[in-house]
């Protein structure tokens, strides 16, 4: 299985600053077909799972600007740019360019 | 309302058996591959199968191979996850979501299985 490994695991940010969360997979994740099928996912408490990420660098619709994803082969990167209080949760990027999909551990992230 | 609702969780005995259903309102799972994903209560998310568009392909993790079975009824608009020889490990909230590499992906708000005797 595609082992997929974030970090920091616990990220501590002050409202207003820029925060950033890696995510390395332990095999390429350019698909047979060209694409890189790497999502990230916003887990708030109480709440479904929602993707603000897809392929990369796609953000979802009604996701704010300040989600930006960027990477290639391995390595990725979800930043964003102004931390505010409704960004607190648990955020995790997700493979799925072999089967079994899998996902991050997750980096909680929480307002210093 | 655009959304999808899980439904058949509740608790059940080790080596039981549950069948969850995945009913979308507002919109359409016709036409795109569906899965169902599961998190134990305060740990991380996990895949647990998908299927294709026309329900004639299946994959399962591992965990979960030759004792659950995901299916999908197009005139109902409704995706299924059959669960039997249940284990303490598969207890979790499940999710059915749709469309997870395309636009508007979507997620349920989960239905929660307890297996414990």
């Amino acid at each position: 299985d595609v082992v997929m490994t974030q970090s920091p695991l616990s990220l501590p940010v002050t409202l207003g600053q820029p925060a950033s969360i890696s995510c390395r997979s332990s095999q390429s994740l350019v698909h047979s077909d060209g694409n890189t099928y790497l999502n990230w996912f916003q887990l708030r408490p109480g709440q479904s799972p929602r993707r603000l990420i897809y392929k990369v660098s796609n953000r979802d619709s009604g996701v704010p600007d300040k989600f930006s994803g960027s990477g290639s082969g391995t390595d990725f990167t979800l930043k964003i740019s102004r931390v505010e209080a409704e960004d607190v949760g648990v955020y995790y990027c997700m493979q799925g360019s072999r089967w079994p999909y899998t996902f991050g551990q997750g980096t909680k992230l929480e307002i210093k | 309302e655009v959304q999808l609702v899980e439904s058949g969780g509740g608790l059940v005995q080790p080596g039981g058996s549950l069948r969850l259903s995945c009913a979308a309102s507002g919109l359409t799972f016709s036409g795109y591959w569906m899965h169902w994903v599961r998190q134990v209560p305060g740990k991380g998310l996990v895949w647990v199968s998908r299927i294709n568009r026309d329900g004639s392909s299946a994959t399962y993790a591992d965990s979960v191979k030759g004792r659950f079975t995901i299916s999908r009824d197009s005139a109902k608009n409704t995706l299924y996850l059959q669960m039997n020889s249940l284990r303490a490990e598969d207890t979790a909230v499940y999710y059915c979501t749709r469309s997870v590499f395309g636009e508007d992906n979507y997620w349920g708000q989960g239905t929660l299985v307890t297996v414990s005797s």
